[in-house]
């Protein structure tokens, strides 16, 4: 079982749609959670963090977590063109406390 | 805040040769880096963690003679690729936390090292 696993898309959404991302995580002790979003051919870019459980809203972004279920999510309101990019779920593993472990990506189109 | 700057952004160099690539943390002190290498289509993958002073610490897999880290300074941070083939071609990304050491603090990245080995 992958540490970090997302649904690697593509997740098409038409533009000004809610767009809804997803990724579950192995290790229970897990404490931090970020999502970035990866440009093609670009490095990451930080776009959320999120370290207790429920919702953080940061504009037109949401992250859910639930440590219960293990599972953390990323809503993005009215969807943009510019919204399209791969979406990094990543998380700070109880067992290396130092590291961030990242998941696969989810590729994600905007459709206008 | 929280910038760090990597360079060179792209090389290209024959294989066998050796490749140097720099990142720095710009507007604080990292005692910590992480390089990463991601292939085309594929996730980030951790290499290393860089450590100020002392050894990196190598992820399973990855060859510490290969990939040499050194970690002379508090901003500064260098792999190096020894002996390069065709097959270390790949994305390299530096990343540190933003001036705290705090385990949950988010990762900054720099803009990363396209590497291509003819």
């Amino acid at each position: 079982q992958k540490e970090v696993e997302q649904n690697s898309g593509p997740l098409s959404v038409p533009e000004g749609a809610i767009a809804s991302l997803n990724c579950t995580y192995s290790d229970r002790g897990s404490q931090s959670f970020f999502w970035y979003r990866q440009y093609s051919g670009k490095s990451p870019e930080l776009i959320m963090f999120i370290y207790s459980n429920g919702d953080k809203e940061d504009g037109r972004f949401t992250a859910q977590l639930n440590k219960a279920s293990q599972y953390v999510s990323l809503l993005i309101r009215d969807s943009q063109p510019s919204d399209s990019a791969t979406y990094l779920c990543a998380v700070t593993t109880y067992s290396s406390a130092s590291k961030i472990i990242f998941g696969s990506g989810t590729r994600l189109s905007i459709r206008p | 805040g929280a910038v760090v700057s990597q360079h060179p952004s792209r090389v290209i160099c024959k294989s066998g040769t050796s490749v140097k690539i720099e990142c720095r943390s710009l507007d604080f002190q990292a005692t910590t880096m992480f390089w990463y290498r991601q292939f085309p289509k594929q996730s980030l993958m951790l290499m290393a963690t860089s450590n100020e002073g002392s050894k990196a610490t190598y992820e399973q897999g990855v060859e510490k003679d290969k990939f040499l880290i050194n970690h002379a300074s508090l901003t500064l941070s260098t792999l190096t690729v020894t002996s390069a083939h065709p097959e270390d071609s790949s994305f390299y990304i530096c990343s540190a936390r933003g001036g705290r050491e705090d385990y949950n603090s988010p990762l900054h990245f720099g803009n990363g090292t396209r590497l291509t080995v003819t």
